[in-house]
């Protein structure tokens, strides 16, 4: 499995606070995504990154930042959480799309924002 | 961005029956792959295509990606309650990575 690590695994939070979601891998690999997970929505796009400090929006970047000062973090961060972004984040990684797998996934955050 | 639709949403099959997945694309795909999530769990990579009528296939799983390059479909052959999930198509856009998934389709297998 590739190593991708996420945390916090699980996190209730109130609305208006700040939250932190980490990411983190030891495989090198150049490209970071984080993804949320809806029912009936699939899988979609928050932000990704293709190298350190080098970030663009995905989809659903609305309410969102990120940041990755190295190569193996990649961070998101809610600055005021609202109900709307109790989710499933799932981070990925990719060392090239056009392999496969194009992504390897970490394990996901259950986020709730009461 | 590449949009994908999936058909059906969500089926419920016998154990032993065969069952089809359809993604389709609004854009040309330059790559397209399959993956499956258990509940609560990460996702699992099973099989990528890139060319116009190529197909693959892995244990009783198959897929195809048409001549177009515009639509696949994942077909599981005697079904078991293993290949019960969630399963997710996505694509490779041509120019960039901002790689997207359709919806899903939930799979139930009934024994």
């Amino acid at each position: 499995d590739a190593g991708i690590t996420q945390s916090p695994r699980h996190k209730v939070t109130e609305t208006g606070t700040p939250v932190t979601l980490r990411c983190h891998q030891t495989e090198n690999h150049r490209y970071m995504y984080w993804y949320r997970q809806d029912p009936g929505h699939g899988l979609r796009l928050i932000h990704y990154s293709y190298g350190v400090k080098d970030t663009d929006k995905g989809e659903v970047s609305d309410g969102y930042s990120v940041s990755r000062s190295k190569t193996e973090d990649f961070l998101l961060t809610l600055e005021s959480a609202t109900s709307s972004q109790t989710s499933v984040y799932f981070c990925a990684i990719s060392e090239s799309p056009r392999q496969a797998p194009p992504l390897h996934f970490g394990n996901g955050t259950r986020l709730t924002v009461t | 961005s590449q949009e994908l639709e999936q058909s059906p949403q969500s089926l419920i099959v016998q154990e032993g029956k065969n069952l089809t997945i359809n993604c389709t694309s609004s854009k040309t795909l330059y790559g397209l792959y399959w993956y499956k999530q258990k509940y609560g769990e990460g996702l699992i990579f099973l099989m990528m295509l890139q060319k116009g009528g190529e197909e693959k296939s892995h244990e009783k799983i198959t897929a195809k990606l048409d001549e177009k390059k515009q639509q696949s479909s994942l077909h599981i052959t005697a079904s078991q309650p293993s290949h019960a999930g969630i399963y997710l198509c996505g694509a490779t856009p041509g120019n960039d990575y901002k790689l997207s998934f359709g919806a899903g389709t939930t799979v139930t297998v009934r024994a």
